[in-house]
C-alpha cells in the first residue's frame, strides 16, 4: 500500500494571504505527481502534472514544486482569493505496473473575504 | 469535446440491494478508472479498465465489479450493499496512462 500524505488537513486564511501545503509520497519508483483542485459539487480539475525532480510549475497565482529524492511536493497560492476555496488533492504515480494514481486525503482550503 | 459524465448523481439504497453506476468517458479516451471517496478520506482506487479489460484492482471485495463497453463507457456494479458502501463514487477517464479527467461523481447512500 502506497502512503501519500497531505498536510495540513484543512486551512482557513484571509483574502490576500499567501499559503502553501504539502504532499508527501514514497521516494522510490517515482513516475509522476499530480495536483488536482476540487471545488464543492464539481469534478476534480487537474492543476499540474510533475515528472522531474526539481520541477516547478505555475498557473496564475498557483505554483508547485517537486522533490522526488526526498518525496515531497509543495503547492503555493499567492494572494488567496475566495474563489480559491476548494480541496487540493495530490496523487502519486509509481513507475511500473498500471501507473495507477494513489491519492492523498486532500487539503481543504477556505479563504475568507 | 464532451467531458466525463456520470449517472445517477444521487441515489439511496438499502442494505443488501444492488446498484449500478454509469460513466461516459471523455471523447478519445480508452481508459476508465473508478474511485470511492468516503467521508474524510481521499479517493480510493477500485479498479481500472483499459480497452474493455480490467487493468488493475484496488483493495475492494469481489462484490464490486465493473464493465467497459466498446465505446469506452463503463459501469460499476456493487452487490449486497453494506452501510459502509455509502460514499461518493468517482469515474475518471484518460488516454492510456495519462492525466485523469473526472466526472462529478455519484453519491450513494445505503440505509
Amino acid at each position: 500500500i502506497l502512503n501519500v500524505e497531505q498536510s495540513p488537513q484543512s486551512l482557513h486564511v484571509q483574502e490576500g494571504d499567501s499559503t502553501n501545503f504539502t504532499c508527501s509520497f514514497p521516494s522510490s519508483n517515482f513516475y509522476a505527481l499530480h495536483w488536482y483542485r476540487w471545488e464543492t459539487a464539481k469534478s476534480p480539475e487537474a492543476l499540474f502534472v510533475m515528472t522531474l525532480n526539481g520541477d516547478e510549475k505555475k498557473k496564475g497565482r498557483i505554483s508547485a514544486t517537486l522533490n522526488t529524492k526526498e518525496g515531497y511536493s509543495y503547492l503555493y497560492i499567492k494572494g488567496s482569493q475566495p474563489e480559491d476555496s476548494a480541496t487540493y488533492l495530490c496523487a502519486f504515480r509509481k513507475a511500473g505496473g498500471s501507473y495507477i494514481p494513489t491519492f492523498g486525503r486532500g487539503t481543504s482550503l477556505i479563504v475568507h473575504p | 469535446e464532451t467531458g466525463v459524465t456520470q449517472s445517477p448523481t444521487h441515489l439511496i439504497k438499502t442494505r443488501g440491494q444492488q446498484v449500478t453506476l454509469r460513466c461516459s468517458s471523455q471523447s478519445g479516451h480508452n481508459t476508465v478508472s473508478w474511485y470511492q471517496q468516503a467521508l474524510g478520506q481521499g479517493p480510493q482506487f477500485i479498479f481500472q479498465y483499459y480497452r474493455e479489460e480490467e487493468n488493475g484492482r484496488g483493495n475492494f471485495p469481489p462484490r464490486f465489479s465493473g464493465l467497459q463497453f466498446p465505446n469506452y463507457s463503463s459501469e460499476l456494479n456493487v452487490n449486497a450493499l453494506e452501510l459502509d458502501d455509502s460514499a461518493l463514487y468517482l469515474c475518471a477517464s484518460s488516454l492510456d496512462t495519462r492525466e485523469l479527467f473526472f466526472g462529478e461523481g455519484s453519491r450513494l447512500t445505503v440505509l
